[in-house]
């Protein structure tokens, strides 16, 4: 019941880059979807969550959903060697009680 | 606030020991995941709980058990490791899940590496 397919990379761009990750989706039922962020060697940490379709933005990160065609992204204005990690989007499970997880796209933000 | 704690943070297992991965969480969280995560395979949910005495499967539960006495604490136990249970191994809680139930997401702990030798 993956359902979330995610390029794993690896993505390589100069600092102050525009980054766009992406994630697909197979069920149009989902409507609830997240992003995690997570350095080398550590947990991951809750970026952004967004719901149904449109857009969220907090300072330099922008969630998007496209119902339309299955999209989940996430954009990354003025990129910076601190973003350099692994964002993983999520999905809420069918019966509401966990995420399911992509397989993470590795960014590399170079200085 | 201590958040999620994880012991250990490394351990090197030989093939057909058993070892209990601890977790502890303070934030008095009612749900509490073990997932799995292999280079490039992102995170594969294990078991989970709801609650105190609540468990339930999740993708990979094989070779594992769980149980939840408390709140606070959700240990992982491997019986008869094995090679294919080299990973690493994070615990997270969160206090809903879901938008009518609140977007908190979840907390993470720094994780748990296991080799199988």
């Amino acid at each position: 019941q993956k359902e979330v397919e995610q390029d794993p990379g690896p993505l390589s761009v100069p600092e102050g880059a525009i980054v766009s990750l992406n994630c697909t989706y197979s069920n149009s039922a989902f409507q609830y979807f997240m992003w995690y962020r997570q350095y080398s060697r550590k947990g991951p940490e809750l970026l952004m969550y967004t719901y149904s379709s449109g857009n969220k933005e907090d300072g330099r990160f922008t969630a998007q959903v496209d119902k339309s065609s299955k999209y989940i992204s996430l954009f990354i204005r003025d990129s910076q060697p601190s973003d350099s990690a692994t964002y993983l989007c999520a999905r809420v499970n069918q019966a509401g009680t966990a995420l399911i997880f992509g397989k993470g796209t590795t960014l590399s933000v170079s200085s | 606030n201590a958040g999620v704690t994880q012991t250990p943070k490394f351990r090197i297992l030989k093939i057909g020991q058993s070892m209990t991965l601890q977790c502890t969480q303070d934030m008095n969280h009612n749900y509490m995941y073990w997932y799995r995560q292999d280079p490039g395979m992102g995170l594969k949910l294990i078991y989970y709980s709801v609650g105190a005495g609540i468990t339930d499967k999740g993708e990979v539960p094989n070779g594992y058990n769980v149980s939840r006495s408390t709140t606070e604490d959700f240990p992982l136990r491997l019986e008869l490791a094995a090679p294919s249970q080299t990973s690493v191994y994070f615990c997270a809680s969160s206090y809903s899940i879901g938008p009518n139930r609140g977007a908190d997401g979840y907390t993470f702990g720094s994780g748990t590496r296991l080799t199988v030798v």
